[in-house]
């Protein structure tokens, strides 16, 4: 079954502890994003990757690391974490081949709670 | 910067009744993609349906469907024959041609009486 799939699901963690939210497509998608959402703000993008070891900002990206040293693979990494944090995560994939109409599979999400 | 702006915070609906969601966008861009989320309850973001801004017609997909005035900046869902089903927090969003990047408006949360 093809499906983008974010560990842990849920998360609660103190201010400062550094923590990883993994992500993974068996799709074998180029483009991989993360998004925090937020109550009346809607998804926004923390940073997206258009390939192995290609990586750039999104529109909030301070407090927050990625690596992709894999294709199937993006995980996101908070050094030190805060309460401004706190939010729902979703990781979402894409494939460009047949052009850039193809739709992004987001994955469950993961609800992170920052004390 | 593109902007994508969800006027309604919360609309509802009567089953099979139709429903009208608004989105306005702004941008300086001629090629772009614009679609509609719906996220239920489990918090899963589910496609709804898409639109290419180079097509004059209007995208349909069974009970949805949008009406697209790309002068004017605006993409509504209008949904048919509501289900209870269709009951969630929908996102209109923006893609310009050439990026990965999705900008979300607020959300309008739907409610479905029986």
């Amino acid at each position: 079954e093809a499906q983008v799939t974010q560990n842990p699901r849920y998360l609660i963690t103190v201010t400062g502890k550094k923590l990883t939210v993994t992500c993974s497509q068996n799709m074998n998608h180029e483009y991989m994003s993360w998004y925090r959402q937020d109550p009346g703000l809607g998804l926004r993008q923390i940073y997206y990757s258009m390939n192995v070891e290609v990586t750039d900002k999104g529109d909030v990206p301070e407090g927050y690391k990625v690596s992709r040293k894999e294709k199937r693979n993006f995980p996101l990494i908070l050094e030190s974490p805060s309460p401004n944090q706190t939010s729902l995560y979703f990781c979402a994939s894409r494939d460009i081949i047949g052009g850039f109409d193809n739709e992004q599979f987001f994955g469950p999400g993961t609800r992170l709670t920052v004390l | 910067a593109q902007t994508v702006t969800q006027s309604q915070p919360e609309m509802s609906v009567q089953e099979a009744e139709t429903v009208t969601l608004s989105c306005t966008y702004d941008t300086s861009e001629s090629d772009y993609y614009l679609f509609w989320y719906k996220q239920p309850p489990s918090r899963q973001m589910i496609l709804v349906i898409r639109q290419e801004a180079y097509k004059q017609q209007n995208a349909t997909e069974n009970r949805f469907s949008v009406n697209f005035q790309k002068a004017a900046k605006s993409f509504s869902l209008k949904i048919s024959d509501s289900q209870l089903g269709d009951a969630a927090m929908y996102f209109c969003a923006y893609r310009s041609y050439n990026t990965d990047k999705l900008i979300f408006g607020t959300g309008t949360r739907l409610q479905v009486f029986p």
